[in-house]
């Protein structure tokens, strides 16, 4: 039973491009949160998708824009990037609408030069 | 004033000791308290879940959530080498968003 899955596992990019990020979530799961880790911190949320809108948002411009598509995987993606932006990108995803625990992916390693 | 507080360590013990890892955290509505641990450039791996007040043993780990307290911990007994990661404490109300302690950074030393 495969995880949690992301892709591209790592990606550079300059400030002002654009980038997306991509998220399949564990078998049997509905629900996709996404998650920003700066260096040495805990993860922030960023938003959470079910049923194929976003449901919850944390304090993230709308710079950052996701989807999820019918089979329950899931996009990320930031315009504009900034040198901040720089992180580990992690998707997290559970069942029951949510309800059940949170199982995150290996994450997207971005670094905005 | 953050949500979770954790100490960042960084915590270094002897093989075989016992670890002590703590959160504290100040929204009473959280009911679901959730332990992970994250290796160098990995995800969060989960390793123990709880429901409100109570502790929960699984192999070496023990979870206690003292919400009189405001207070979770995280104990390992018998360290491992293998136990050096970043701990990070999480928390949520029901299908919300998680939210995570700044994490712990253990070195278990032979």
């Amino acid at each position: 039973d495969a995880g949690v899955t992301q892709s591209p596992t790592h990606l550079i990019k300059t400030r002002g491009q654009q980038v997306t990020l991509r998220c399949s979530p564990k078998s049997g799961h509905d629900t996709v949160s996404w998650y920003q880790q700066a260096l040495g911190q805990g993860p922030q949320f960023i938003f959470q998708y079910y049923e194929e809108e976003e449901r919850q948002r944390g304090n993230f411009p709308d710079r950052f824009s996701g989807h999820q598509f019918p089979n329950y995987s899931s996009e990320l993606n930031v315009n504009a990037l900034l040198l901040g932006d720089s992180a580990l990108y992690l998707c997290a995803s559970s069942s029951l609408g949510g309800f059940d625990t949170q199982y995150f992916g290996p994450g997207t390693r971005l670094t905005v030069l | 004033q953050k949500e979770v507080e954790q100490d960042p360590g960084p915590l270094s013990v002897p093989e075989g000791a016992i670890v002590s890892l703590n959160c504290t955290y100040s929204n009473s509505a959280f009911q679901y308290f959730m332990w992970y641990r994250q290796y160098s450039r990995k995800g969060p791996e989960l390793l123990m879940y709880t429901y409100s007040s109570g502790n929960k043993e699984d192999g070496r780990f023990t979870a206690q959530v003292d919400k009189s307290s405001k207070y979770i911990s995280l104990f390992i007994r018998d360290s491992q080498p293998s136990d050096s990661a970043t701990y990070l404490c999480a928390m949520n109300q029901g299908a919300q968003k998680l939210v995570f302690g700044q994490g712990t950074r253990l070195t278990i030393n032979p």
